[in-house]
């Protein structure tokens, strides 16, 4: 158990939809990630939170957002959802913001299918 | 932007036996870290092995080595005396040391199977 808690875990969700994934992070980690693992992109870093603020951006879609809230929590917003949208989303924290040997653990993962 | 390659999609083992997994990278940065992540069944990401680029000494965890070579820009895994329950996606990943850009950057994996 990584210490990372994604829910839901599985989520079947109708085209046009707009859904909500939620990260609680390790106790103490301040930086939250998100990750998309589709079977033709791979793993791509999505966003990275560091204490509420936005820290990085990476290739996430203008429908999507996130936030994280002043208890550390992460949540990522899926809106307008595509079949393409389909994938495995998951969360990532680490205790500091930059540098140093920290490492990043992974929650298990949302894996949205939409339909 | 960095990249990282892993040329090898899927590879097979023997129980007990040894496998090397390769990945190369590209980057313009001289500090960065790199990593070797399992993905299992149960699509769990778990931390497998990290180098620091400092570092000259070849990162060992267990029956888990690395062979880094930077002038090369490659970060290759050998799994020793393989087990049943190394069957598992693998990803080389990295991330650099300083900086704002601290995201990691993922290949595309390597499914290895370990055969009974």
């Amino acid at each position: 158990d990584s210490g990372v808690t994604q829910t839901p875990k599985h989520l079947i969700t109708a085209t046009g939809q707009r859904v909500t994934l939620r990260c609680s992070p390790r106790s103490g980690d301040l930086s939250v990630y998100w990750y998309q693992q589709s079977l033709d992109q791979g793993l791509q870093f999505l966003i990275q939170y560091y204490n509420g603020e936005e820290r990085a951006k990476g290739n996430i879609l203008e429908r999507f957002s996130a936030q994280q809230f002043p208890d550390l929590h992460s949540e990522l917003n899926l809106s307008s959802l595509e079949l393409g949208d389909s994938a495995l989303y998951f969360c990532a924290s680490s205790a500091a913001i930059q540098g140093g040997n920290t490492e990043a653990f992974f929650g298990q993962g949302t894996r949205l299918t939409v339909v | 932007a960095q990249t990282v390659t892993q040329s090898q999609p899927e590879m097979s083992v023997q129980e007990a036996e040894t496998v090397t997994l390769s990945c190369t990278y590209d980057t313009s940065e001289n500090n960065y870290y790199l990593f070797w992540y399992k993905q299992p069944p149960s699509r769990q990401m778990i931390l497998v092995i990290r180098q620091e680029a400092y570092k000259q000494q070849n990162a060992t965890e267990n029956r888990f080595s690395v062979n880094f070579q930077k002038a090369a820009k490659s970060f290759s895994l050998k799994i020793s005396d393989s087990q049943l329950g190394d069957t598992a996606m693998y990803f080389c990943a990295f991330r650099p040391s300083g900086g704002s850009n601290y995201k990691l950057t993922f290949g595309k994996g390597t499914l290895l199977t370990v055969n009974p």
